[in-house]
């Protein structure tokens, strides 16, 4: 079992241009979910599906930021036109649906910076 | 909006010695309580979950109390070691069907030799 797979692990991207992250949760999980670190906010929860559908967003910004979850095997989350606010560990985690306690594994998480 | 508050943001403990970190939650219908290891560049490692209330659970070195009464959520690293010098985490689930967690802000522990 490989673990969640975040990809790239580093990103560095110029101020306004758009930046995908990749997401292929642990096989046979069917919640995933997104989050956020920074040093100043820590850890904060931007989205997650269920069984590929959105299910609640209300950590995301409402500006610039999507996600979406097309298949079983993978989720991207898209920010578009970067800020250097938006600089910061991305952390994808997944878990068992059946598991209502919904222990999440996460990924190593991608380091975006914005120049 | 609901809060989880964690203490201390910092601690510095000889090895040997315990490490307390206590985490307070407003949320009254939280429901699962977990807490996370995350040292230098790696993602976050899960140390334990609980969900019963004043419940007391041991790990390998550490002892993990759940006060719902209270809202209070501890961990206790017993005769700690320089390889548990990492960040700390609390999280709770605020629900209990199935949801995100809601982080604490963390602790960064250092273990002297």
């Amino acid at each position: 079992n490989a673990g969640v797979i975040q990809t790239p692990r580093h990103k560095v991207t110029g101020k306004g241009q758009e930046a995908t992250l990749w997401c292929e949760p642990i096989s046979g999980h069917s919640a995933v979910f997104w989050y956020r670190q920074t040093i100043v906010q820590g850890l904060e929860f931007l989205t997650y599906f269920r069984n590929q559908a959105p299910i609640d967003d209300s950590g995301m910004p409402k500006e610039r930021f999507s996600a979406q979850m097309p298949n079983q095997s993978h989720s991207t989350l898209k920010i578009q036109s970067t800020q250097p606010q938006d600089s910061a560990v991305y952390l994808c985690a997944s878990s068992l649906v059946r598991d209502i306690s919904y222990e999440q594994y996460f990924g190593p998480g991608t380091r975006l910076t914005v120049l | 909006g609901e809060q989880v508050e964690q203490r201390p943001p910092h601690l510095s403990v000889r090895e040997g010695d315990s490490a307390f970190i206590t985490c307070t939650y407003t949320d009254p219908n939280s429901y699962y309580f977990f807490w996370y290891k995350q040292e230098p560049g790696a993602s976050l490692q899960l140390l334990m979950k609980v969900f019963s209330s004043t419940e007391i659970n041991e790990g390998q070195g550490f002892t993990v109390l759940l006060n719902k009464k209270d809202k209070r959520l501890s961990l206790n690293l017993t005769a700690a070691h320089p390889g548990d010098s990492a960040a700390y985490f609390c999280a709770v689930s605020p629900s209990n069907s199935g949801t995100y967690q809601r982080f604490g802000t963390g602790t960064k522990l250092q273990v002297v030799p």
